[in-house]
Parts: C-alpha cells; structure tokens; sequence
C-alpha cells in the first residue's frame, strides 16, 4: 500500500537557521515523489518534485530510496517560507497522488 | 491562461441535504481529482477520473459521488450531507504523462450544520 509519512504537524524555525520538513514513503515500485506549499489564503502549488532535481526558492529534496525519504531542506530560512507544506507521492501504476498529513513550517523573525 | 476554478467558495448546508460542488478546468486535462483537507489528516482523495465517463473512488469516497460527462468538469455531490463532511475541499487536474504536476482550484470551504 502506498503511504506518506510527515512526522511534524509544527516546525518552528529562527530566520536564517536551515530547515529540514521530513517525508518518509512506503511504495513497491519506483515512485515519484513531490514536495506541495500551500501559502496562506493560497492554492496549493508544486514546489518540486524528484525527477527534476532542481532547487526552488532555496529548497532542495534528495530522493534516499534507501531509507524511502524525500526530505525538504533549505540552508538559511526566510520569512516568506512560513506555509503547509506537504510531501506526495505517486505510483507507478496509475496517476493518483497521495498526501501525507503535513507539516506547518513557522519562520520565527 | 488556463486554469482550474471551484465553485462556490464558501458553502453552509444542512445535514440531509444534497450539495454538488463544482469544478471546472481549461488545462485540457485528462485527469482530475477531489480531495478534502482536514486538520491532522492532510489531504485525503475523494474520487478521480481518467477521462470522460471515467470515474473511480478514492480513499475516503463513502458519502461522495462524482460524474464526468465532459473532459473540462468533475462535479462532486454529497448525497446527504453529515457534519463529519464539513471541510475543505480541493479539485485538481492533470494530464497524465510522467512526472506531471497536479494544478488546484482555489477550494471550496463547506460547512454542515
């Protein structure tokens, strides 16, 4: 069955401190993972996903098949970054995605 | 610019009363989605369909129902609304290929009294 783990309902973090949201994923096949921000009073939008390794607004996420983790990591928060943020994961078998529960990341000035 | 857009914002209904939520896409996409978020709970899928006359349940689709007579709307219906369906509900689209992204309306806030 798939599942995504995100372990933090809260993360509260100091401006300029670095961030880690963490996702954890339990899937048979080879996934594809993304990483969704939901600012306040916002839609929800992609951050970004695996397959593009790309870094967006500062954020980065490594896919560790290993340890099945996706986390979320920035080097030095900033203010703006304080949203919902929340990990997904599709299957290889169909184009569903499914969300973990969240993680609240507040940026402490 | 294509989008997607929900209908009404802000909902209060009844417990018994039957309400559709409207969602309605100009991606041209295949695939859309509902899903309802909850504190505690994240994002749970409702029901999803690949395609018009297409649909399928998710994981939480008890109470739910969707149809798709056309590639641009997914309507959700609630039979009979219960107050454990007050939330916020969220449509989403995409168009299927690998790795593609899920574009969100803006959500629907429904409350049941």
């Amino acid at each position: 069955a798939q599942r995504v783990t995100q372990p933090e309902k809260l993360l509260s973090v100091f401006k300029g401190a670095p961030v880690e949201l963490k996702c954890n994923y339990s899937y048979s096949g080879s996934p594809e993972l993304f990483w969704y921000v939901q600012y306040s009073r916002q839609r929800l939008q992609l951050l970004l996903r695996h397959i593009s390794r790309e870094s967006i607004k500062g954020f980065t996420a490594d896919l560790n098949k290993g340890e099945t983790s996706f986390h979320l990591k920035k080097p030095f928060a900033q203010e703006e970054d304080s949203a919902m943020y929340y990990c997904a994961l599709r299957g290889n078998r169909d184009d569903k995605i499914i969300f973990g529960k969240g993680t609240r990341l507040h940026i402490l000035p | 610019d294509a989008e997607i857009t929900q209908s009404p914002r802000h909902k209060i209904t009844e417990t018994g009363r039957q309400v559709t939520l409207a969602c309605h896409q100009t991606w041209n996409h295949n695939n859309m989605f509902w899903y309802r978020q909850d504190l505690g709970h994240g994002l749970r899928l409702i029901h999803y369909s690949y395609g018009v006359q297409d649909t399928n349940k998710g994981e939480v689709s008890d109470g739910y129902s969707v149809s798709r007579s056309n590639t641009e709307d997914l309507p959700l219906t609630l039979e009979s609304a219960a107050s454990s369906q007050t939330s916020v509900y969220f449509c989403a689209s995409s168009d299927g290929t690998g790795n593609s992204p899920l574009h969100f309306g803006n959500g629907t806030r429904l409350t049941v009294t």
